[in-house]
């Protein structure tokens, strides 16, 4: 069965201090995909990312960057010099593959809290 | 619409009630699913449609809980005879395809309260 561990539950930083949001996955399938979301206070789910099990090179965008290690079944990502407006939930998800089917298997997510 | 869009974006209901929630995918959109999101959870898969049909049922939690697609556009999640556990985020989500990997982009929700 699919699983996506989130250990960390809130973090609290002081604007423009990097955080890591980590994010821990098991599953059989030797093809996945791995995806970041934000939830800010709206409710509203904003993708970030997408990532293949094939492609293990980090990737930055802006200020966010992940890091994707295949060996300990991680995908973590990095916010650096946060900003307030950064203070969301942000969750892990990994696709299973079923058919067709691109269902999620979340995690329980991460609150992050940036204090001006 | 640019995103996903659900209504009623707030729903109060009393135990035992029928409830349905709504959900207009992006345009162009063939793939819809249901997810459901309890606090402090993260989003949990009921459902997923493929066109009309629904091809993909399994996290459907009891017979009390049923969606529809009729044209491949809209869907429609009811829920019968309400129970208190019911309260939750409802997230409705689409895909340019089905595919495993194609990226899903969510609604803001509905959220439901059972009284």
């Amino acid at each position: 069965a699919q699983k996506v561990t989130q250990a960390q539950t809130e973090i609290s930083v002081v604007e423009k201090e990097d955080v890591t949001l980590d994010c821990v996955y098991e599953t059989r399938d030797t093809t996945y995909y791995l995806f970041w979301y934000k939830q800010p206070p709206s409710g509203e789910l904003v993708f970030l990312i997408r990532r293949n099990s094939f492609d293990e090179q980090n990737e930055i965008s802006g200020r966010y960057s992940w890091n994707f290690q295949k060996s300990t079944s991680s995908f973590n990502f990095t916010i650096t010099a946060s900003q307030v407006v950064d203070s969301a939930v942000y969750f892990c998800a990994l696709s299973e593959v079923t058919g067709a089917n691109s269902k999620l298997t979340f995690g329980k997510g991460i609150t992050l809290s940036v204090r001006p | 619409g640019a995103g996903v869009s659900q209504t009623p974006s707030n729903k109060v209901t009393e135990k035992g009630k029928y409830v349905e929630l709504r959900c207009d995918p992006i345009s162009g959109h063939t793939a819809l699913y249901w997810y459901r999101q309890s606090l402090g959870q993260g989003p949990e898969f009921l459902i997923y449609f493929q066109g009309t049909g629904a091809a993909d049922d399994s996290g459907l939690p009891n017979d009390r809980f049923f969606a529809v697609r009729p044209e491949g556009s809209v869907s429609t999640l009811k829920i019968q005879r309400t129970e208190r556990g019911d309260s939750a985020v409802y997230l409705c989500a689409s895909s340019e395809a089905g595919g495993y990997g194609n990226t899903i982009y969510f609604g803001e929700g509905s959220w439901l309260t059972v009284v």
